[in-house]
C-alpha cells in the first residue's frame, strides 16, 4: 500500500496565488524531506524537518509526526516554482531509507 | 562543493550486457544511498552504506544487482545481464552521518536497456 500519500497529484497555479501540498503517512515517520525535481530531473532540497515548521522565502513547511502528515505551502507562486514536488520520509522501523510520495506536478502560468 | 557526482549521465546497453554506474558522494559525507526512479514505480530505495559498510540492501533486486563502496570517495552499482525492465534513472545520494541528517541527491544516471 501507499506508505506516503501525496496530494494533489497535479496543480495548476496562476502567478501570485497561494497553494498547499500535503503528504499523509501510514508509517511512523521520524523526519521528512521535501524536494523539487526540475525539468532536467535533478532533485533540489527544499526542507528537512523533524517535527515542527520551517520557512524559506515564499515556501513554508510543517511536519506533525503525531498526526502523521506534512504540508508544503507556496505563497505568491512564480513561474520558477513549476516542477514536481516530492515529499519523502524516514520511518522509525526503516532505518535511513527515504520513502517517497508519488509527487505533485505544479504548473505556474502567467 | 561540487555536490554528489554521478557518471555517466546517460547509458544505453543491449539486453544481456552489464552496466556499472558510479557515484562520488559529497566530501565528508559518510552515508551513501542508491535509489531508482521509474514512471511506474516512482522513486524507490535500493541500498545504502555507512562508512563504506553495507547497512541496508532491502530494496535491491535479489538477482543481477550489486553495490559496492570500495573507498569513501566512490560507490558503484552494477547490473549484470541487463533487462529492459532495468531501464530507469538511478540516483545516488549522500548525507553527513547517522540518522537525522539530510540526504543530498546527484543528477542521476539514465539507463536505457534496448
Amino acid at each position: 500500500g501507499d506508505k506516503v500519500k501525496q496530494s494533489p497529484s497535479a496543480l495548476s497555479l496562476q502567478e501570485g496565488t497561494n497553494s498547499a501540498l500535503r503528504c499523509n503517512f501510514s508509517i511512523a515517520a521520524t523526519t521528512v524531506q521535501w524536494f523539487l525535481q526540475n525539468p532536467r530531473g535533478s532533485l533540489m532540497n527544499l526542507f528537512y524537518l523533524v517535527p515542527g515548521t520551517k520557512e524559506n522565502g515564499r515556501l513554508k513547511s510543517a511536519f506533525d509526526s503525531k498526526e502523521s502528515y506534512s504540508t508544503l505551502h507556496i505563497r505568491d507562486a512564480q513561474l520558477e516554482d513549476s516542477g514536481t514536488y516530492f515529499c519523502a520520509a524516514e520511518a522509525r522501523q526503516g532505518g535511513r531509507a527515504l520513502i517517497f510520495g508519488t509527487g505533485t506536478t505544479v504548473s505556474v502560468s502567467p | 562543493n561540487a555536490g554528489v557526482i554521478q557518471t555517466p549521465r546517460h547509458k544505453v546497453t543491449g539486453k544481456g550486457q552489464e552496466a556499472t554506474l558510479w557515484c562520488e558522494p559529497i566530501s565528508g559525507h559518510s552515508a551513501v544511498f542508491w535509489y531508482r526512479q521509474t514512471i511506474v514505480q516512482g522513486l524507490e530505495f535500493l541500498t545504502y552504506f555507512r562508512n563504506q559498510a553495507p547497512i541496508d540492501d532491502s530494496g535491491m533486486p535479489k538477482e543481477r544487482f550489486s553495490a559496492q563502496m570500495p573507498n569513501q570517495s566512490h560507490s558503484t552499482l552494477k547490473i549484470q545481464s541487463t533487462q529492459p525492465q532495468d531501464s530507469a534513472v538511478y540516483l545516488c545520494a549522500s548525507s553527513p552521518d547517522w540518522g537525522g541528517y539530510e540526504q543530498y541527491f546527484g543528477p542521476g544516471t539514465r539507463l536505457t536497456v534496448l
